[in-house]
C-alpha cells in the first residue's frame, strides 16, 4: 500500500530535550515536506527536500532541522524543543512535478511541556 | 502574511443541501489550486483540483470554481453527506520554482443528517 508513515504519533517531551519524529514514504517520491497545523493559521511549511541532499527552508524553519540521506526518509529534528513547537506535525510527499497532490503522513501530535 | 485565506472557520449544513467552501488568494503568480479534506486524527487527503486555465472542475458531488480576476475559489459538494464531515483546507501553488504549497486556514464542514 502507498503510504507515507510517521512515528510517533503521540509525543509528550519538556523543553529543551531534543526529539527526532520520523517520516518515510514507499512511493519513491523526490519531494518531501514538513508542515505544521496550529488552529487559526492552517498548515505551514517547515522545511521541504527536493530530493537526497537536497532540503530547502519553508515558512516556519525557525528551531527545526532535517535531513535527506535516503529517498524514502526525512526525520525533522527539534534539537531543543520549546513549548511554542507543541503542535500538530504532517510529513508528506509527492513525485518531481509540483503539479500533483501531495501525499500526507498520519501526524504526530507533539506536547513541549 | 497569509496569502491563502478561508474567512469561515466553520459551516453548518443540512444533509442533501449545497455545501459552499470559498477561498481566496493574494498571489496573482498562484496557477494550480487544490482541495484537501482533513478528518480527525488523518493526515489531510487529496479532494480536487483545478488549474489557471479553467473555471470548473468537476468530479461527482465535487466541484471546483475559480474565478481569477477575483482571485477567488470556491469548493460545491452536492447533495451534502453527513460522512462529508471534515476540515477543508485549500491549497495553491505556482509552476515556477518548488512548487511548494501554500494552504488556507481550513474551514471545518459539519453535514446534519
Amino acid at each position: 500500500e502507498a503510504q507515507v508513515t510517521q512515528n510517533p504519533r503521540y509525543l509528550i517531551t519538556v523543553t529543551g530535550k531534543k526529539l527526532t519524529v520520523t517520516c518515510s514514504q514507499n512511493m519513491n517520491h523526490e519531494y518531501m515536506s514538513w508542515y505544521r497545523q496550529d488552529p487559526g493559521l492552517g498548515l505551514r511549511q517547515i522545511y521541504y527536500s527536493m530530493n537526497v541532499e537536497v532540503t530547502d527552508k519553508g515558512d516556519v524553519p525557525e528551531g527545526y532541522k532535517v535531513s535527506r540521506k535516503e529517498k524514502r526518509n526525512f526525520p525533522l529534528i527539534l534539537e531543543s524543543p520549546s513549548p511554542n513547537q507543541t503542535s500538530l506535525y504532517f510529513c508528506a510527499s509527492r513525485p518531481r512535478s509540483g503539479l500533483s497532490e501531495q501525499f500526507f503522513g498520519p501526524g504526530t501530535r507533539l506536547t513541549v511541556l | 502574511d497569509q496569502q491563502v485565506k478561508q474567512n469561515s472557520p466553520s459551516l453548518s449544513v443540512q444533509e442533501g443541501r449545497i455545501s459552499i467552501l470559498n477561498c481566496d488568494y493574494t498571489n496573482s503568480m498562484f496557477d494550480y489550486f487544490l482541495w484537501y479534506k482533513k478528518y480527525p486524527a488523518e493526515g489531510p487527503t487529496f479532494l480536487i483540483s483545478i488549474s489557471s486555465i479553467k473555471d470548473k472542475n468537476e468530479d461527482g458531488r465535487f466541484t471546483v470554481f475559480l474565478n481569477k480576476s477575483a482571485k477567488h475559489l470556491s469548493l460545491h459538494i452536492v447533495p451534502s453527506q453527513p460522512g462529508d464531515s471534515a476540515v477543508y483546507f485549500c491549497a495553491a501553488v505556482t509552476q515556477t520554482g518548488a512548487n511548494n504549497l501554500f494552504f488556507g486556514t481550513g474551514t471545518r464542514l459539519t453535514v446534519i443528517p
